[in-house]
């Protein structure tokens, strides 16, 4: 069956440091791999989208990489900030448009200041 | 910008009633879905419509049914409502053409049920 596996369900870092947050997947090959930010009873808000033909993604302090040997993605925040505290999820579909999202575990990060 | 509207945003019924939760997607998008997350999960998804038609279906109780209406729309419809229902539902939308992959969520309707 398919698998995401979000390999921190929390984690913790010191502000103006980098947070890189690992989505890993097994059983599944996606063609498009994409990070959410969720807040509390809140709905989840698209941050970035990533191909399965791109090693790396850049928005802002934002930055996702994509490996498809590993079935591995890396979702990092530079320079992070309090307001960066969130639960971040990756999410995949096939690529075909218009297709659900099948999402990880979720991490839920936080920002120390 | 407009974005996606949900409601109503809280809903608390009783078991075996019934419930209907609606989802306004951004104006010019086509396709409407809808996920359900419980407490401290992931979001799961339920159904989808493209076009006003049925587009995909996961993990949705026969209890359930929905459709998207002339205006893209849609409509969730619960009945015989279980305790296990209670959740935070969240309806998406995505632009027409199938070339932008990425979803907006609404703000959810939380369904309690007792």
């Amino acid at each position: 069956s398919q698998k995401i596996e979000q390999n921190s369900e929390a984690l913790n870092i010191q502000e103006g440091k980098t947070a890189t947050l690992t989505c890993n997947y097994t059983n599944y090959s996606p063609a498009y791999l994409q990070w959410y930010r969720q807040d509390p009873g809140r709905g989840p808000v698209f941050l970035l989208l990533i191909r399965e033909n791109e090693k790396e993604k850049r928005k802002e302090r934002l930055k996702v990489t994509f490996d498809t040997t590993l079935k591995q993605s890396l979702f990092h925040i530079t320079a992070s900030q309090p307001a960066d505290s969130a639960t971040y999820l990756c999410a995949l579909d096939r690529g075909f448009g218009n297709e659900k999202l099948t999402f990880g575990t979720g991490t839920r990060l936080t920002i120390i200041p | 910008a407009a974005g996606v509207i949900q409601s109503p945003r809280h809903l608390i019924k009783e078991k075996r009633e019934t419930a209907t939760l609606k989802c306004y997607p951004i104006p010019r998008h086509d396709t409407v879905y809808w996920y359900q997350q419980g407490p401290g999960q992931d979001p799961q998804f339920l159904i989808s419509f493209y076009e006003k038609m049925q587009s995909d279906k996961g993990s949705i109780p026969d209890r359930f049914s929905a459709q998207q209406f002339s205006d893209y729309h849609s409509e969730l419809n619960m009945s015989s409502l279980e305790l296990g229902d209670s959740a935070l539902y969240f309806c998406a939308s995505s632009p027409a053409g199938g070339h932008s992959y990425e979803q907006y969520f609404g703000p959810g309707t939380r369904l309690t049920v007792t």
